[in-house]
């Protein structure tokens, strides 16, 4: 499969459950973002990997926990999470070097009941 | 921090019409603008981008321009067709060695046929 895939495409899960999200790029890109996307929320970004390494966490709570072995795939954990950590997660890659569109993949619907 | 702003949150308009979405941004080292659209249930897709070294860029029916002194940009979408109904967002970044792309909250466009 071409461009940013993403699994589960639709997750629920209990507030005491651990799950995690799964994204990969087939585009070469070399770095990777996680985004939130609530209803009447701008997207927000969660996280950004650059080369491989964290370069920004944007005061998320410590019950998202990212992980991002290398280039082509980006993991989201998750544990402990509240309802209002229910949304669309987006994953997206880019090349570095500034100016590239960001490639954004389909998202994981998360509720959390 | 960095702030990006959007208007309207909501759009209606005449098959055939323009429409015209409008941001601003707070952070004045930014210099590059992209704009996403997001079908329904779709993933965001980049329709159009600029840089801070021009004023204006077109693509077929769409144009956006950009006041880097104002710091305000808008999206211009002329003879609209109902598949141009979505969510757009305009985002702002500085263009670094990872995109650190601040996202405005959307506007959500309606075309009627």
């Amino acid at each position: 499969e071409t461009g940013v895939t993403q699994t589960p495409r639709h997750l629920v899960m209990g507030m005491t459950n651990k799950k995690s999200l799964k994204c990969e790029q087939h585009l070469g890109h070399n770095a990777m973002y996680w985004y939130k996307q609530s209803a009447k929320k701008p997207l927000e970004l969660m996280f950004v990997y650059s080369l491989e390494e964290r370069v920004e966490n944007n005061s998320v709570p410590s019950r998202f926990s990212p992980e991002c072995p290398n280039s082509s795939h980006l993991f989201l954990h998750l544990h402990t999470l509240q309802p209002e950590d229910s949304a669309l997660y987006l994953c997206a890659s880019s090349q570095v070097g500034g100016f590239d569109e960001q490639y954004f993949g389909p998202g994981t619907r998360l509720t959390v009941t | 921090g960095e702030n990006v702003e959007q208007h309207p949150s909501t759009l209606s308009v005449q098959e055939g019409d323009s429409a015209v979405i409008k941001c601003t941004y707070s952070d004045s080292a930014s210099n590059y603008f992209p704009w996403y659209k997001q079908e329904l249930g779709k993933r965001p897709q980049l329709i159009i981008d600029i840089r801070s070294n021009v004023g204006e860029k077109k693509d077929q029916r769409i144009a956006v321009t950009l006041n880097k002194t104002a710091k305000h940009f808008s999206l211009h979408i002329t003879e609209t067709q109902p598949e141009d109904s979505a969510v757009y967002f305009c985002a702002a970044s500085r263009g670094t060695s990872y995109d650190k792309v601040i996202f405005g909250p959307g506007t959500s466009l309606s075309v009627i046929p």
